[in-house]
């Protein structure tokens, strides 16, 4: 067990719909990162945020956006879902958010969009 | 730019046979760092190891080796004596410096490794 909480487990809902997912990081940890696993796109890395400002954007969709809130806690918001955006995705957590880091990452949100 | 390769999608060994899987990157920073998770059936993404680029010093850890080379950038993972528990897909990452210090990680594709008993 990582430290790091992610809700739902699992999500299933339709096109054109919007859902939030939600990622609490380890106890100390104030640095937040979310990726996206599919199978033809592999881990991306999607978004950061330290102490509940962004840091550092990857491979994010304008559709997909994020934020920390004051207890740490993210939430990432996928919106005008499309059949692609079916993919596992993973909140991870780090202490500094620096290069020498190391993430911790939660179970994992598996979305479905039918 | 960053980038880290996996050649390896899939490997098969037998239980108890030794497995390498290979992780070569590229980085312009003098200053990075290396790491390796293991991702189970299970799904969850589990920390390994990590290594800093000035540090080249083989790692081994149980059953678990490590071996970082600055010459041929590349950061392998060899498993002794494979079991089955060992069945996993394994990626390799690199960590550099973006821009304000914070990091950028980059992960390779993953390589699946099966043990079959």
């Amino acid at each position: 067990d990582s430290g790091v909480t992610q809700t739902p487990k699992h999500l299933i809902t339709a096109t054109g719909q919007r859902v939030t997912l939600r990622c609490s990081p380890r106890s100390g940890d104030l640095s937040v990162y979310w990726y996206q696993q599919s199978l033809d796109q592999g881990l991306q890395f999607l978004i950061q945020y330290y102490n509940g400002e962004e840091r550092a954007k990857g491979n994010i969709l304008e559709r997909f956006s994020a934020q920390q809130f004051p207890d740490l806690h993210s939430e990432l918001n996928l919106s005008s879902l499309e059949l692609g955006d079916s993919a596992l995705y993973f909140c991870a957590s780090s202490h500094g958010g620096r290069a020498a880091d190391t993430q911790y990452f939660g179970p994992g949100t598996r979305l479905t969009v039918l | 730019a960053q980038k880290v390769t996996q050649a390896q999608t899939e490997i098969s060994v037998v239980e108890k046979e030794d497995v390498t899987l290979d992780c070569v990157y590229e980085t312009r920073d003098t200053t990075y760092y290396l790491f390796w998770y293991k991702q189970p059936p299970s799904g969850e993404l589990v920390f390994l190891i990590r290594r800093n680029s000035f540090d080249e010093q083989n790692e081994i850890s149980g059953r678990y080796s490590w071996n970082f080379q600055k010459s041929t950038s590349s950061f392998n993972f060899t498993i002794t004596a494979s079991q089955v528990v060992d069945s996993a897909v394994y990626f390799c990452a690199l960590s550099e410096p973006y821009i304000g210090g914070y990091q950028k990680v980059t992960f390779g594709t993953g390589t699946k490794l099966q043990v079959i008993p």
